[in-house]
């Protein structure tokens, strides 16, 4: 069965520091990655998509298949990245269906 | 457009008793999916309905089960309630196709007593 890894639960950092939020996952298949985001007091939406190979607020994502890993990097953090970042996975043909990772909450310091 | 719409927000209810959560999805997607998220847990998959049918279903045991109208707004049914299944219920509708892009909605937080 598939799974994602997040292993740490809280990651803080000082404002204009880099970030790397880290996102391991095991599935014998070609998996498609996503980071989903929850700021303070809002929904979960979606950041980024390993497909689009876009760079969303600045956050980028490689999806390093030898690693199994798809770490989501900031080079300047901002105060306004402070939230809750889950990083998740779809089976090949897995209709929407989504595995979850337990999630990393990132603080950014002044 | 209010996005995904779920009720009620919060609900509270003790051991044994059912209870009915519904969600209404975004304007022109006609897939819903359900997660439930325990407390410092990342969102678990439940179900997912498409054209008012059970499309996939997740590692969860036959208390839970759910519905989707012709009107693709969905609800989902949790009998028989145990203590373990106080977290935020979360839905998320997308296209049938939509490349995993999910939409969520704000939860529903059961509490059981």
């Amino acid at each position: 069965a598939q799974r994602v890894t997040q292993p740490e639960k809280l990651l803080s950092v000082f404002k204009g520091a880099p970030v790397e939020l880290k996102c391991n996952y095991s599935y014998s298949g070609s998996p498609e990655l996503f980071w989903y985001v929850q700021y303070s007091r809002q929904r979960l939406q979606l950041l980024l998509r390993h497909i689009s190979r876009e760079s969303i607020k600045g956050f980028t994502a490689d999806l390093n298949k030898g690693e199994t890993s798809f770490h989501l990097k900031k080079p300047f953090a901002q105060e306004e990245d402070s939230a809750m970042y889950y990083c998740a996975l779809s089976e090949t043909g897995g209709g929407n269906k989504l595995t979850f990772g337990t999630g990393t909450q990132l603080k950014v310091e002044l | 457009d209010a996005g995904v719409t779920q009720s009620p927000t919060h609900l509270i209810k003790t051991r044994g008793q059912q209870v009915t959560l519904r969600c209404s999805p975004k304007s022109g997607h006609d897939t819903v999916s359900w997660y439930q998220q325990a407390l410092g847990q990342g969102p678990q998959f439940i179900f997912q309905y498409y054209e008012e049918e059970e499309r996939q279903r997740g590692n969860f045991p036959d208390r839970f089960s759910g519905h989707q109208f012709p009107n693709y707004s969905s609800e989902l049914n949790v009998n028989a309630l145990l203590l373990g299944d106080s977290a935020l219920y979360l839905c998320a509708s997308s296209f049938p196709s939509g490349a995993n892009v999910l939409t969520f909605g704000a939860g529903s937080r059961l509490t059981v007593l």
